[in-house]
This record gives C-alpha cells, structure tokens and sequence, in this order.
C-alpha cells in the first residue's frame, strides 16, 4: 500500500513554542488532510487540503499541501496545553485514504 | 444527532470466534469506512462504501467482511478472529463522498486471544 512518512515521531516543547511537522510520501495525492486524536478517542480533522500549492489555516494551525503534492506541512504556534494528542496526516487517492504513523506531541506547561 | 456510533467498545474473543463490529451514522452521509489501528502503524484503511448496496476493499482487508444494505448501517464482520486482528477499530462517514470531512466514531478496542 501507499507509504506515509511522518515526521517528527514525537515532540515534547515548551508551552508557547511553535510546533511542525511534515509528511512525505513517494505517491501523489490528491488532497491531504491533517487529524488530532486524543486517548481513547476517534481522530478528529483540523485541516483539509485540495489543491497543490495551498496554504491554509485553522486558528493557531496552519498546513500546506506540497507543491510536488507527495508532501504536505503542519504548523502549531504558540502551543497550549491542549495541544497536546497524536497528530495524523492522510492522503486521498480515488476513494481510499492513507495515513501517516503519526506525531505524539507533549506540550510542557 | 448521535454522529457516528461504534457498538461495542471493547471485545474479547478467542481465535476462529467470528463476531460483528456494528457501525452506524445518523447524518445520512453516503461514504462509510473501516479502519485498524495499529501501535506505530497510523490507521489502516479495511473497507470502505460509496453507498448503500457499494463495497469495496481498502490497504488491509483481508480476514474482514463488510456489507451495506442501508446507508445508516455499516458492519464489519471478522468470520474466523485471528490473534493478528487485535487492534482498535475505527469507522468514519463522510458527506461528499471520500473528499468530505470524515467523522470518525469513538472505536472498538478488540483483543483475540
């Protein structure tokens, strides 16, 4: 199947630090999306991607969707403590969607 | 709306026990799916459905069965559990087709022993 990099694996910062993370993958996708989950919780979206080249942002997140479109960008300023849960990419191609293996982030008050 | 239900939310079975992990959605959104989720592995996509009487298979969906005879209803059956179907799983629905906003429902912590 199509093979998701993300990166970094885990992160622990500083509460009001900045946060990125990024994802790579040798196929192209047609749109990307960026999910949170938290402990014993279904995945939630933050930010969906359409078209290469595409900056948007969601509050204090922001993603881009790679111009190449196997990559894509997820940025966090100023973290807060509930920023903290895993942080998944995902590419759809067709009907089928690809996730990444995740970003754990840990935010320290 | 209740949004996307999961029954139940934690299963033990023994191998070769089969039984079905119930999905159900109260949004009327025509795209349903199936994921596993693995330690370290992100999530898996099992089966998946563009509508009600439309299967398809996704990355993993081998030792899995799915039907969908409404678009409310999508279960997943496992007909013979193996040890390597230990996961969590989730199900989602999306709106406008796989491009809109998944909404994934609260998932079920399976163990087979």
């Amino acid at each position: 199947g199509q093979q998701l990099n993300q990166s970094p694996q885990s992160m622990f910062i500083q509460e009001g630090e900045d946060v990125s993370m990024n994802c790579t993958s040798s196929s192209i996708f047609n749109t990307w999306l960026w999910y949170k989950q938290e402990p014993g919780e279904g995945p939630v979206l933050l930010i969906a991607l359409y078209k290469a080249g595409e900056l948007t942002s969601n509050g204090r997140l922001t993603a881009q969707f790679g111009i190449t479109r196997k990559d894509s960008f997820l940025n966090i300023s100023a973290s807060i403590p509930s920023d903290v849960g895993i942080y998944f990419c995902a590419g759809l191609t067709g009907n089928q969607f690809y996730f990444g293996t995740g970003t754990s982030l840990t935010v320290i008050p | 709306n209740a949004g996307v239900t999961q029954t139940p939310k934690f299963q033990v079975l023994k191998t070769g026990q089969s039984m079905t992990l119930q999905c159900a959605q109260d949004m009327n959104h025509e795209y349903m799916s199936w994921y596993r989720q693995d330690p370290g592995m992100g999530l898996r996509l099992i089966h998946y459905s563009v509508g009600a009487g439309i299967t398809d298979q996704g990355e993993v969906p081998n030792g899995y069965n799915v039907s969908r005879s409404t678009t409310e209803d999508f279960p997943l059956r496992l007909l013979s559990a193996a040890p390597s179907q230990t996961s969590v799983y989730f199900c989602a629905s999306s709106s406008a087709g796989a491009k809109g906003t998944q909404y994934f429902g609260p998932g079920t912590r399976l163990t087979v022993l």
